[in-house]
């Protein structure tokens, strides 16, 4: 299986900031990486998919990037409403894996 | 508006079975393919199987192959997963979750249900 790790685990950071996230394959995924959201209590959300397509809905401060084994989600000015989990995933090999999260909390 | 909402969760010994159920609503359930996805408590994300729009191809992997079964009818716009043998480990948020590009599996989930916990506890 593929695994997926992203760092950090954990990042504290205060509304306004530019926060980077960064997941990296034990493999190669090509361009088939999606981002979650999630906050406590709630399901997944579907963030970003082929490594930096927005979901329709998504607040443009989101993005993506990367492709091959190295990637970065980018929240570019913090907002109270993103304080929360974020997963990456990997849908290019069976069985598709997630990385084990990023915590982004409040500084 | 699209609507995922799994049943059929609770309490179950070691050993033991247990069926969920997720009725969907708001979209042409039987065009897009669907997948189960757990988390254990306080843990990760961990996709457990997956079933095309059709029924025709499914998947799962090693850790459920052979004791969980997805199946779907789609003249009642519902997926379900049949788990058998159930094991401790198997504790977590059960959460359907629909395919964003459709009737073929492609891995990316742009609806989940609100989850159902399963507990195997004796």
């Amino acid at each position: 299986d593929i695994q997926m790790t992203q760092s950090p685990s954990s990042v504290s950071a205060s509304v306004g900031d530019r926060v980077t996230i960064t997941c990296r394959a034990s493999q190669a995924v090509s361009s088939w990486l999606a981002w979650y959201q999630q906050k406590p209590g709630k399901p997944p959300k579907f963030l970003i998919y082929a490594a930096s397509s927005l979901q329709s809905g998504v607040p443009s401060r989101f993005s993506g990037s990367g492709s091959a084994t190295d990637f970065t989600l980018t929240i570019s000015s913090l907002q109270p409403e993103d304080f929360a989990t974020y997963y990456c995933q990997q849908a290019n090999s069976f069985p598709p894996t997630f990385g084990q999260g990023t915590k982004v909390e409040i500084k | 508006e699209l609507q995922l909402l799994e049943s059929g969760g609770g309490l179950v010994q070691p050993g033991g079975s247990l069926r969920l159920s997720c009725a969907a609503s708001g979209f042409t359930f039987s065009s897009y393919a669907m997948s189960w996805v757990r988390q254990a408590p306080g843990k990760g994300l961990e996709w457990v199987s997956a079933i095309s729009g059709s029924g025709s191809t499914i998947y799962y992997p090693d850790s459920v192959q052979g004791r969980f079964t997805v199946s779907r009818d789609n003249s009642k716009n519902t997926l379900y997963l049949q788990m058998n043998s159930l094991r401790a480990e198997d504790t977590a948020v059960y959460y359907c979750a629909k395919d964003y590009y459709g009737s073929g599996i492609n891995y990316y989930f742009d609806y989940w249900g609100q989850g159902i916990l399963v507990t195997v506890s004796s």
